[in-house]
């Protein structure tokens, strides 16, 4: 069964320093996005993406953040220069399309579990 | 604000028990809902969910959900618990303000079933 990937599965880091967290979605979706997950909180959505634009954004996804297809299979997510309070689960989703006014499944990745020391 | 709000962080059940996880979620027009679910070391997984149609929903592993317009809510359920079902629930929402494409999540809430 096809799923989504994410690559590491934990990455540590010193505040400061740039980190680049990469999945893989389902290879006929069309749709991507982040999420994070601070321990004990909620998830949060932080950004989709769609034929090679960003087409949504929290207000968490500042300057500080990038997204990026840099080929046809990886979608990365790129945090310039890591603060403390970045240290969460990161999720990837895909889903397949966006029906006109409906909702297409989001498939999750297990999820890189970033600690920014 | 649009927002989901999930009673309980921890539910405990034994084996064979009613499973009942309460969702509430706030919006001024009609929402999409879901529930996922997560294993440890794992993504999540889709449970079920509610766009149009029918307000009571079935999903995998036995589980199902009734939407409650009246009461905003939209409790997951399932008549017998297994060991199987210990793991992470949470509640969703999309397709608040034209935000069809992006998943608002509550808290989420533990379930355990012992023996």
């Amino acid at each position: 069964e096809p799923e989504v990937t994410q690559t590491p599965s934990h990455q540590v880091t010193q505040m400061g320093q740039e980190v680049i967290l990469r999945c893989v979605p389902i290879s006929n979706h069309l749709y991507f996005y982040w999420y994070r997950q601070i321990l004990g909180q909620k998830v949060e959505f932080l950004v989709s993406f769609y034929n090679n634009e960003i087409s949504e954004k929290s207000e968490i996804f500042d300057d500080q953040f990038s997204v990026e297809r840099p080929d046809g299979s990886n979608f990365t997510l790129k945090i310039r220069s890591t603060k403390l309070e970045d240290s969460a689960m990161y999720f990837c989703a895909s889903s397949e399309t966006r029906t006109s006014g409906g909702f297409d499944e989001q498939f999750f990745g297990p999820g890189t579990r970033l600690t920014v020391l | 604000a649009q927002s989901v709000t999930q009673l309980g962080s921890h539910v405990s059940v034994s084996e064979g028990a009613l499973v009942l996880l309460r969702c509430n979620y706030s919006s001024s027009v009609p929402p999409y809902l879901f529930w996922y679910v997560q294993y440890p070391n794992q993504g999540l997984q889709l449970l079920l969910k509610y766009t149009t149609g029918a307000t009571l929903v079935k999903g995998i592993n036995g589980f199902e959900a009734e939407f409650k317009k009246s009461e905003t809510s939209f409790h997951l359920t399932k008549p017998s618990a297994h060991m199987s079902d210990a793991a992470e629930y949470f509640c969703a929402v999309s397709g608040i303000a034209g935000g069809y494409n992006k998943l608002i999540f509550g808290a989420g809430t533990r379930l355990a079933v012992h023996p």
